[in-house]
């Protein structure tokens, strides 16, 4: 067990429709990190926020949005949703103030199916 | 942006020998290199890294080579087990203020 924390497990939903995924990072860790992992894009960066601030971007749709809140959780807004969407979402968490490090670990991801 | 090659995507060997996963990465500013460790339907798990100012890492049966000027990064496991039976991936940052940018996996397969 990772300490990060993801929720649901499992989402199923429509095309068109929106989702909100949950991450809670470990305890004291103040970077979130969101990840896709579809069998045709592997494992992909979407976006990182710092301390409730965005700090990096990666391949993130304009459909796609994410904040960090002051207990440090984060949510994944995905609306629009396509078939394509449906994919493994990854929350990871790294850097605590006490031990800054780049390390990053995985919580046990979010299982989200477009029908 | 960053851009990671893993090869090869599929890995068979026998159980006791050892097993090479090869990672070359684009980036001259990518300075911390780990490795994950996915079963089916599991989160990745960090087994090992490096930094770019080392040029190899051990823990246990697992080790980690690093060759910056070739841009290129290795795992290493001895002794496989079938344990070892899993998807690997390489991955490549800038460090804390970066994601990590990922191979497309090596599967391994551990034939007893």
């Amino acid at each position: 067990d990772s300490g990060v924390t993801q929720t649901p497990k499992h989402l199923i939903t429509a095309t068109g429709q929106r989702v909100t995924l949950r991450c809670s990072p470990r305890s004291g860790d103040l970077s979130v990190y969101w990840y896709q992992q579809s069998l045709d894009q592997g494992l992909q960066f979407l976006i990182q926020y710092y301390n409730g601030e965005e700090r990096a971007k990666g391949n993130i749709l304009e459909r796609f949005s994410a904040q960090q809140f002051p207990d440090l959780h984060s949510e994944l807004n995905l609306s629009s949703l396509e078939l394509g969407d449906s994919a493994l979402y990854f929350c990871a968490s790294s850097y605590s103030q006490d031990s800054p490090s780049y390390e990053q670990y995985f919580g046990p991801g979010t299982r989200l199916t477009v029908t | 942006g960053e851009n990671v090659e893993q090869h090869p995507s599929t890995l068979s060997v026998q159980e006791g020998d050892s097993a090479v996963i090869k990672c070359t990465y684009s980036d001259s500013a990518s300075n911390y290199f780990p490795w994950y460790k996915q079963e089916l339907g599991k989160r990745p798990q960090l087994i090992i890294d490096i930094r770019s100012n080392v040029g190899e890492k051990k823990d246990q049966r697992i080790a980690v080579t690093l060759n910056k000027t070739a841009k290129h990064f290795s795992l290493h496991i001895t002794e496989t087990q079938p344990e070892d039976s899993a998807v690997y991936f390489c991955a490549a940052s800038r460090g804390g203020a970066d994601g990590l940018t990922f191979g497309k996996g090596t599967h391994l397969i551990i034939q007893p």
